[in-house]
């Protein structure tokens, strides 16, 4: 079963406005952590914005926010302010478990093109 | 800088070859993976480490061999490279938290292609 599920293949927008990538999860752990990353056409991972499963309110690092609704196990991310430098997949992960490894769940990520 | 530094950025092998992609971190993290990523699939874990001398299988593992000497190195091998194994690689080093939250850093990748 898929654990991170990004239904948004591509999304558009355009420069100044706010845009939400979707991205729903999957798990019964109690503890967990949820990740965006941005992966522009140069091809790096860029750390965007992280959400704990016990943190009470939604994570926001300058423009980038979440809208976190532990009930729904939706967490997406809030782009305000779109600028031509933001057009990049985007993708949720989540990390499982308190203990050990923990490795990272990736979705199949957003591609967001953002227009002048 | 600090970080995680892979090379090289791409490669091209036939068939056959065998080749290590390196991998360095130095930020003295005990926990160090390396992803695939392919064309809608998200990036899917290889193989991981939690420390020197201790390495285990991820989600991916077959056609490729890791070990961990140190605490800074962590070499990727390609034993006999196949065109499945064309991809972009991601060595990956633990956060110990903050705001990253135990996340992952990320090197710069490499591209991969089979021939």
């Amino acid at each position: 079963a898929q654990k991170i599920t990004q239904t948004q293949p591509g999304m558009f927008v355009q420069e100044k406005e706010a845009v939400t990538l979707d991205c729903t999860y999957d798990t019964s752990d109690q503890s967990y952590g949820l990740f965006w990353y941005k992966q522009p056409s140069s091809g790096e991972m860029i750390f965007l914005i992280y959400q704990g499963s016990y943190d009470e309110q939604n994570a926001t690092e300058g423009r980038y926010s979440l809208n976190f609704q532990k009930a729904r196990k939706s967490t997406n991310l809030v782009i305000s302010a779109s600028q031509l430098g933001d057009s990049a997949m985007y993708f949720c992960a989540m990390r499982e478990g308190l203990t050990g490894f923990q490795k990272l769940v990736f979705g199949t990520g957003t591609r967001l093109l953002v227009s002048p | 800088n600090a970080g995680v530094t892979q090379t090289p950025k791409f490669q091209v092998l036939k068939t056959g070859q065998s080749m290590t992609l390196q991998c360095a971190q130095d930020m003295n993290h005990e926990y160090m993976s390396w992803y695939r990523q392919d064309p809608g699939m998200g990036l899917r874990l290889i193989h991981y480490s939690v420390g020197a001398g201790i390495t285990d299988q991820g989600e991916v593992p077959n056609g490729y061999n890791v070990s961990r000497s140190t605490t800074e190195d962590f070499p990727l091998r390609l034993l006999s490279a196949a065109p499945s194994q064309t991809s972009v690689y991601f060595c990956a080093s633990r956060n110990t938290g903050g705001s990253q939250g135990y996340g992952y850093t990320f090197g710069s990748g490499t591209r991969l292609t089979v021939v």
